[in-house]
């Protein structure tokens, strides 16, 4: 059984530019979740994937987007990057019931630097 | 609005003492909760969880308490390793089935 694997595992771009991350989801796991970890502070949700619809988002902009593919795979995008944008990308992956406690295992994140 | 926070951001325990780390919420409406543990350069892990019709659950040298009333969430770890060292934290699953992150203790071990 494999974990949760995302890539890239660092990158850094400029002010404006876009930028794909993407996940692997635990084998047997239909959902996943995005979260933004700022230096010294506790994952923030961006949003969540199920059954590829986006399935709950918190209080980020729409440049924002993402995908999950039907294996379960996804991606983040961001477009127009800012300074504010540089953080670890953590994406998380569970499977869905119906009234759950939904554990959440996380991938390692990808370390984006904007300069 | 919910959110959930920590009262100490630094925690220093002695090597075999016992540790405690503490964590407020502020959503009633919330019935789940989770301690993860989060290790320099990994993502956070899952340590234990608990129902909010318990106030106590035990594991493997870790135990959670949950106060309704106070709205206060606790874990505690037995005697404490150097491999326990951390940053620490609670979350809460929301009424929509999401989990909202504190923003951590980080736990050092005196040796």
């Amino acid at each position: 059984e494999t974990g949760v694997t995302q890539s890239p595992t660092h990158l850094i771009k400029t002010r404006g530019q876009q930028v794909t991350l993407r996940c692997s989801s635990q084998s047997g796991h239909n959902t996943v979740s995005w979260y933004q970890q700022a230096l010294g502070q506790g994952p923030q949700f961006i949003f969540q994937y199920y059954r590829e619809e986006e399935n709950g988002r918190g209080n980020f902009p729409p440049r924002f987007s993402g995908l999950q593919f039907p294996n379960y795979s996804s991606e983040l995008n961001v477009n127009a990057l800012e300074l504010d944008d540089s953080a670890l990308y953590l994406c998380a992956s569970s499977f869905q019931v119906v009234s759950g406690a939904n554990v959440l295992t996380f991938g390692a994140g990808s370390r984006l630097t904007v300069l | 609005g919910e959110s959930v926070g920590l009262h100490l951001p630094t925690l220093s325990v002695q090597e075999g003492d016992n540790s405690i780390i503490n964590c407020a919420y502020s959503n009633s409406a919330s019935d789940y909760f989770i301690w993860y543990k989060q290790e320099s350069g990994k993502g956070p892990q899952f340590i234990i969880d608990i129902r909010s019709n318990m106030d106590k659950r035990q594991g493997q040298r870790v135990t959670v308490l949950l106060n309704k009333t106070v709205k206060h969430l606790s874990l505690q770890i037995a005697a404490t390793q150097p491999g326990d060292s951390a940053v620490y934290f609670c979350a809460e699953m929301t009424g929509d089935d999401k989990i909202i992150f504190g923003k951590g203790t980080r736990l050092h071990i005196l040796p």
